[in-house]
């Protein structure tokens, strides 16, 4: 059984600039949650999806978007990148209501 | 909205000692659920023990367990014969049992554990 993989690993962005992050779910997994991890914090859930179509939002702006795929994998995209989106992005994939199971994350410094 | 605190930032243990770790939350709801994560330097996050409001029984697993107060709303990690692979950060987190905008996880802001030698 494969577990979520995340990609890529670390990266270095400009300030202004847009970025894609991806997500690979566990098999047999249909939803996919994203949290922003700032340093020192805990989690804050950006969104999750569901059968290719969002399904819940945290209290994140619009320049935070996502795609989920028909194979369930997922993308969160970031526009206009500011100093304090950095952070640590993860992704976890589930089932439904039930228990997440997370990736690696992906480390995203803003310059 | 839902919160979760953790009063620890840093516990240490001696390899071998029991620890303990606290967690307390706030909620208007009668149903959700509880867990504890450890994420590892590794960074990624791994599930370490979960607890369903609704069932009186306090969940174990192996050398974890914890101490679900309801009416306090603290639930505690307990961690026995601790060994170094447990040195980690370790969140609290809750959801809600039924959720009609996705099954988001709230965190607290984490405990980092220390195993000595």
């Amino acid at each position: 059984e494969t577990g979520v993989t995340q990609s890529p690993t670390h990266l270095i962005k400009t300030r202004g600039q847009q970025v894609t992050l991806r997500c690979s779910s566990q098999s047999g997994h249909n939803t996919v949650s994203w949290y922003q991890q700032a340093l020192g914090q805990g989690p804050q859930f950006i969104f999750q999806y569901y059968r290719e179509e969002e399904n819940g939002r945290g209290n994140f702006p619009p320049r935070f978007s996502g795609l989920q795929f028909p194979n369930y994998s997922s993308e969160l995209n970031v526009n206009a990148l500011e100093l304090d989106d950095s952070a640590l992005y993860l992704c976890a994939s589930s089932l439904v209501s039930r228990e997440q199971y997370f990736g690696p994350g992906t480390r995203l410094t803003v310059t | 909205a839902q919160t979760v605190t953790q009063s620890q930032p840093e516990m240490s243990v001696q390899e071998a000692e029991t620890v303990t770790l606290s967690c307390t939350y706030d909620t208007s709801e009668s149903d959700y659920y509880l867990f504890w994560y450890k994420q590892p330097p590794s960074r990624q996050m791994i599930l370490v023990i979960r607890q369903e409001a609704y069932k009186q029984q306090n969940a174990t697993e192996n050398r974890f367990s914890v101490n679900f107060q309801k009416a306090a709303k603290s639930f505690s990690l307990k961690i026995s014969d601790s060994q170094l692979g447990d040195a980690a950060m370790y969140f609290c987190a809750y959801r809600r049992l039924q959720e009609t905008s996705g099954s988001r996880l709230t965190f607290g802001e984490g405990t980092q554990l220390t195993v000595n030698p």
